[in-house]
């Protein structure tokens, strides 16, 4: 079965906090994304990456990094953890083609007290 | 980006088809309709996509408006695994990448 594997089910940090969050991916897939899941908001994608090495923000990357270094790795990063940065986070991973279906990990639910 | 128009929630039984309208009067000519779904404290799962022609896989069926400016997504008996929130999206092309906008999807409540 394919699989994107995040590393962590729940977080909790606290505000000023450096936060990583991983996501693994073993279909060999060129893109890799990250979205939020917030309640009435649905999912916003914050970046996204289509190569080793390249990123492109999405619609919501203020407060965000991202880093991949490898194909299969892709890492969020909240360099200074806020508390409205308190959510679902979801990473996918897909194929290049603009039809290819994505794939999800089952989400980190991060609280930042 | 076309947006599309879902309504909140459904409400289906057990072991009954269940058909989950989309409406997407803006689509342009070359956009798919996708759909996926999102079981409670999971990721979204994809369930299907389409052009033209309706389309069968082994979750669901999706018919296509001749006009394409609706589909619908239909479950042939619904079963309490079935109980989700299901989105339908138009994926764009952003930067190299398919761009995926979620909106609120649909609700659906299956009864045993």
């Amino acid at each position: 079965d394919v699989k994107v594997t995040q590393s962590s089910r729940y977080l909790v940090k606290r505000t000023g906090e450096k936060v990583f969050l991983e996501c693994v991916q073993d279909m060999d897939h060129e893109n890799m994304f990250w979205y939020r899941q917030d309640p009435g908001l649905g999912l916003r994608l914050i970046y996204f990456s289509y190569d080793v090495k390249m990123k492109e923000k999405g619609d919501i990357p203020e407060g965000y990094s991202v880093s991949r270094e490898k194909k299969e790795r892709f890492s969020l990063i909240l360099e200074s953890a806020s508390t409205n940065q308190t959510s679902m986070y979801l990473c996918a991973s897909s194929l290049p083609s603009l039809n290819e279906k994505l794939f999800f990990g089952s989400g980190t639910q991060l609280s930042v007290l | 980006d076309a947006k599309t128009t879902q309504p909140n929630s459904m409400e289906s039984n057990e072991e009954e088809p269940v058909h989950l309208p989309c409406n997407h009067s803006t689509i342009s000519g070359t956009d798919y309709i996708h759909w996926y779904r999102q079981l409670p404290s999971q990721g979204p799962e994809y369930v299907i996509h389409g052009l033209t022609s309706n389309v069968n896989n082994r979750m669901a069926s999706l018919a296509i408006a001749e006009d394409r400016k609706s589909s619908t997504l239909i479950l042939h008996r619904a079963t309490l695994r079935d109980a989700a929130v299901y989105y339908c999206i138009l994926p764009t092309q952003f930067q190299g990448a398919q761009k995926l906008v979620f909106g609120q999807g649909t609700r659906l409540t299956i009864n045993p």
